[in-house]
């Protein structure tokens, strides 16, 4: 396993502007997570996916924010009319099918930083 | 009430003492639980996983639990100076898949 990976790894980008970020995870591995970071907090929830479907959004996720996982392997998470309060790291984080999947590997994730 | 709560710190240890770190949760269908390292402007690691009560040791790391008193503790032998982190605890619940994270705890090992 090469671990997950996340791109880009940083991003800034202005006002208003949209972004998109992609994450791969660990080979086989067919549930996927989102979350973000803040400073000086843990990371929050965003979405979760089992394969392509998903199945369970944080109310954080406002309609601004959409993730897709079209052939359950990459997802993308795509922030639409960037607003300051959306500079955070955004994490993506795997787990296997095997057993009860309780435990999460995370990518090194993407520090968005609206100006 | 937070749903995992831990204390910020920053916890000073001097090397070569054990530090000790606490975690707290409130809702009692918790079953998994975990602890992360994150070093500064890096992403999360996982170290630990614990999922019954009683300890659970890997190398120089154990990790405690008790659902009754809905505690989690994590216990670092042997302080490195490499151990200088914020730990992360995190708490899966029931029948959901979403990690529920507290704010972490910033330790610094003081050589």
């Amino acid at each position: 396993d090469t671990g997950v990976s996340q791109n880009p790894r940083h991003k800034i980008t202005k006002r208003g502007q949209n972004v998109t970020f992609r994450c791969d995870p660990i080979s086989e591995h067919n549930r996927l997570y989102w979350y973000r970071q803040t400073l000086g907090q843990g990371p929050e929830f965003l979405t979760y996916f089992q394969n392509e479907a998903q199945l369970e959004k944080s109310r954080l996720l406002s309609d601004r924010f959409s993730a897709e996982r079209p052939k359950g392997s990459f997802s993308t998470l795509e922030i639409q009319r960037t607003e300051q309060g959306d500079s955070a790291m955004y994490l993506c984080a795997s787990t296997s099918r095997d057993g009860a999947g309780r435990e999460q590997y995370f990518g090194p994730g993407t520090r968005l930083t609206v100006t | 009430q937070k749903e995992v709560e831990q204390n910020s710190g920053p916890l000073s240890v001097p090397e070569g003492a054990i530090a000790s770190l606490n975690c707290t949760y409130s809702d009692r269908v918790s079953q998994s639980f975990f602890w992360y390292r994150q070093y500064s402007g890096k992403s999360p690691e996982l170290i630990m996983s614990i999922y019954s009560n009683g300890d659970k040791e890997d190398g120089r790391f154990t990790a405690q639990l008790n659902k009754a008193s809905q505690y989690v503790s994590l216990l670092i032998r042997d302080s490195q100076p490499s151990d200088s982190a914020t730990y992360l605890c995190a708490v899966k619940v029931q029948g959901a898949q979403k990690l529920v994270f507290g704010q972490g705890t910033r330790l610094t090992i003081n050589p």
